[in-house]
Order: C-alpha cells, then structure tokens, then sequence
C-alpha cells in the first residue's frame, strides 16, 4: 500500500509569487490536512478537508488556501508569498475508524 | 482549550540504556494522544496512540507509553536506547473533536550515544 505523497519535493520562489503544493492521501483515506512547519514556530495546523469540504482552518491568513479533488488528492496555494511563509509544508492524511492522521514526506518551501 | 507540554528541548541517553521522553497535556473531555518521531528532513512517522483502554501503549520500533491521567501525562518510553532512535520527537493531542486538527508540542530532540 502508498503512503501519502506529496510534490514537488522542494520549491524555490521569490516573494510576491505564488506556490501550489500537492498531497495524494492513503488510498481509502477521505481527510487531508495541512500543516506548516516553520524554524522556530514548530507544527501549526493550516487546513483541513474532508469529503471535499474545508471543515476547519488555522490562524493563517487568506492567502493560505487549497481544496480537495473528488479522488481526495488535496492542493495547497500560498499566493503573495513572503519571507516567513518559507518551511516544510505538511500534509497528512485520515479515513475510517483509525483516528490517525499518516503523514507525508513534506514539501519544502523556500521564498528568497 | 487543548494543549501539550514538552518540557524537554533535547534527551540525552546511552545506547542500550531506557529512554523516556515527556510530555504533558491539557484538554476539555477525554484526551486523544500521539506521539510521531521526525527523522531530518523527513515527514513525521506515527509511533503509537492513546485513545481509550489500558494506559499502557505499546507501538513501533518497540517504543511505549504510560497514559497517566492523574498527572495528565503521556511520556514515550523505551526500554533500551538504540542510536538510530536519534530523531525529534513529537507528542500531540487531537482537538476538541476526535477528527479535529492536531495540537503538536514543541518537539524533543533525541540524542542516543554510542
């Protein structure tokens, strides 16, 4: 069985530019979350999709968006992307009676 | 609001000695516990959970945990150090719903000597 995957692996931008970053759940699984892992700032949760709905979002602001496609696969979007929104994005995966979110390898963000 | 404690930065340990790594937590109802690990430049990898049942957790790579509800604890223990245990470690609670977001603490750095 896959683990979540995620892509790209590592993305380079410039500020002011935008960032799409992609996560395929465990097949089966329905929930994606997101979450940031900044130096310093440690794992903050971003958002959370579930059968194709945003059921919950963090303290992030608007710019910070995604959705989910009906195959669960999941997008994240950072438009005007600033200095600080450079971390390792990850995202994880939930279905069924586990009550377990499975996580993926992340991808790392880097605005110069 | 729910919330856990890791009250160590970094746990220092020999190989082939025990290893408990703390964490401590908060919430309103019954806790949902995690404890993940994070190899360096690596996602987080699922160790073991609490969510009902005995307090005693036994989970990956032959780690453990105690769910003490008096002390509103949940430490990661192992009973003998291996230096591939070397990682940050997280423990986190579920929000107030049980498909609710994780609450991740501060993490703790893992260091096993040979």
């Amino acid at each position: 069985e896959a683990g979540v995957t995620q892509s790209p692996t590592h993305l380079i931008k410039t500020r002011g530019q935008q960032a799409t970053l992609r996560c395929s759940p465990i097949s089966g699984h329905t929930s994606v979350y997101w979450y940031q892992q900044a130096l310093g700032l440690g794992l903050q949760f971003l958002l959370w999709y579930d059968e194709g709905e945003e059921r919950n979002r963090g303290n992030f602001p608007p710019r910070f968006s995604g959705r989910q496609f009906p195959n669960y696969s999941s997008e994240l979007n950072v438009n005007a992307l600033e200095l600080e929104d450079s971390a390792l994005y990850l995202c994880a995966g939930e279905g069924g009676p586990t009550d377990t979110q499975y996580f993926g390898p992340g991808t790392r963000l880097t605005v110069l | 609001a729910q919330s856990v404690a890791q009250p160590e930065d970094q746990v220092n340990v020999a190989e082939g000695n025990p290893l408990t790594v703390k964490c401590t937590y908060s919430v309103s109802g019954n806790p949902y516990l995690f404890w993940y690990v994070q190899y360096p430049n690596r996602g987080l990898q699922f160790l073991l959970k609490y969510i009902t049942g005995d307090n005693l957790v036994k989970g990956s790579y032959g780690f453990e945990a105690e769910f003490n509800k008096s002390q509103t604890s949940f430490h990661l223990k192992k009973p003998s150090a291996l230096v591939s245990d070397s990682a940050l470690y997280f423990c986190a609670v579920r929000g107030i719903y049980n498909t609710d977001k994780l609450i991740f603490g501060t993490g703790t750095r893992l260091q096993v000597f040979p």
